[in-house]
């Protein structure tokens, strides 16, 4: 069965800061990987998705960067957090582009 | 550009009673999924269905894809139902979730 974990559960960190929030899919070869964030009581927002190892590609510009270092690890980061990056991160994978997406628990991230 | 739109923004029900949500979307959709979250969780997904009738427990969604269009129906409705329902549908560059349909199920 595959799984899908993210690390970590939550952060507080400090505006400024620099960030980094990990996703491994576990059970799954070459999946179709995909980050979202999603507002405090608003909608997901896809922010980047990877179909191959070592290839990234941003749906919308957040000052954030993401990168896939390994088939089944997917990495979201940024050197300088700002307070609009508040809000939940959520990972998913797929078989494709037009496939089921199945999502991780997530990560809470409050920035001050 | 892509847009999804769900209605309706929030469903209060008794339970028991049947809930109908909707969901448009603007543009050819390669696949729709809708997905449920409870406050502070994770999204499930519910069903997949790009078109057509599909059926998983109290669940039905119809897919009119040529009409642009998704429903979700729940049958007999309980409390655990309670939370948001999210359709989601991949366009030819990205996937747009809609706002989200908050239904409240009231004992």
């Amino acid at each position: 069965a595959q799984t899908i974990h993210q690390w970590p559960v939550a952060e507080i960190k400090a505006v400024g800061s620099p960030l980094s929030l990990g996703c491994t899919i576990k059970g799954k070869s070459s999946p179709n990987l995909y980050w979202y964030w999603q507002a405090t009581g608003g909608t997901l927002q896809q922010l980047f998705y990877s179909i191959t190892v070592g290839q990234v590609e941003s749906v919308v510009q957040l000052n954030l960067s993401a990168s896939r270092p390994k088939d089944d690890q997917f990495i979201l980061s940024t050197e300088k957090l700002l307070l609009s990056h508040s809000g939940f991160y959520l990972c998913a994978w797929s078989l494709g582009w037009v496939y089921e997406q199945y999502f991780g628990p997530g990560t809470r991230l409050t920035v001050l | 550009g892509q847009q999804v739109q769900q209605s309706p923004a929030s469903l209060v029900l008794q339970e028991g009673e049947n809930a109908e949500l909707q969901c448009n979307f603007s543009s050819t959709a390669t696949q729709l999924q809708w997905f449920y979250q409870r406050p502070g969780g994770s999204l499930v997904s519910l069903l997949y269905n790009p078109s057509g009738t599909k059926h998983t427990g109290r669940l039905t969604s119809t897919t009119v894809t040529k009409e642009r269009r998704s429903s979700l129906h729940i049958s007999s409705s309980q409390i655990t139902d309670s939370g948001t329902y999210f359709c989601a549908m991949a366009g030819n560059e990205k996937i747009t979730f809609g706002a989200g349909t908050k239904l409240t199920i009231k004992p």
